[in-house]
């Protein structure tokens, strides 16, 4: 079991450009969820889905930023027309169904978006 | 709003002392009390976690205690260790409904001096 897989690890974009950030639940998981993370901060909490299905998006900004989990393929939270503030760590977590770890997130490693 | 306080913010022990992480809330809907622990460059992975059914919980060195009637929760890590350094965040979730999202606290930086 890979656990959960976030890709990029690392991308860098100019101002106005697009980031694509990726995230694949472990197996079995249908739960995700991304965070923000800024140096010397908490996470912010920022979107919670179920496959085809967003269920709490209260922390997205409501410009630029949508979230996607699809029947397939993994989740993927995009930025559009970036800016400077948006150079944080992203991670992404991901939870079962039900069952006694139905309350655990399981977290990816983060993708580290730097804008210029 | 700060549903979730934490504290301290940074925290300096020596090895072999005891750390000690407060979290206080205010939803008494919450039922669901975690600690996650977060290493620099690495997501945060659940440490221990506990149900308000109980007032302690031990495994190894951490063990959380929680204040039912005080809404208060706290980590501590017995016979601290250098590798301990990292940063501490509590959680907590609301019961009710369906959306199983955790309300996080600000986070602890510990540093365990050797």
């Amino acid at each position: 079991n890979a656990g959960v897989m976030q890709n990029p690890r690392h991308l860098v974009r100019r101002r106005g450009q697009e980031a694509r950030l990726r995230c694949s639940p472990m197996k079995g998981h249908s739960h995700v969820y991304w965070y923000r993370q800024l140096p010397e901060e908490g996470l912010k909490f920022m979107v919670y889905l179920q496959k085809e299905n967003i269920i709490d998006e209260s922390g997205m900004p409501k410009e630029r930023f949508s979230a996607e989990f699809p029947k397939e393929g993994p989740s993927i939270l995009r930025i559009q027309q970036v800016v400077r503030g948006d150079s944080a760590a992203y991670f992404c977590a991901s939870s079962p169904v039900g069952g006694s770890g139905a309350n655990v997130l399981t977290f990816g490693a983060g993708s580290r978006l730097t804008v210029l | 709003q700060q549903q979730v306080k934490q504290s301290p913010q940074s925290l300096i022990v020596q090895k072999g002392g005891i750390s000690i992480i407060n979290c206080a809330y205010e939803n008494t809907a919450f039922d669901y009390f975690p600690w996650y622990q977060q290493f620099p460059g690495k997501g945060p992975a659940l440490l221990i976690a506990i149900r308000p059914d109980v007032s302690e919980k031990k495994e190894g060195r951490f063990t959380i205690s929680f204040n039912k009637s005080a809404k208060q929760f706290s980590l501590h890590i017995m016979d601290s260790q250098p590798g301990d350094s990292a940063t501490y965040f509590c959680a907590a979730r609301n019961g009710a409904g369906n959306n199983r999202k955790l309300i996080w606290g600000l986070g602890t930086s510990l540093a365990v001096n050797p």
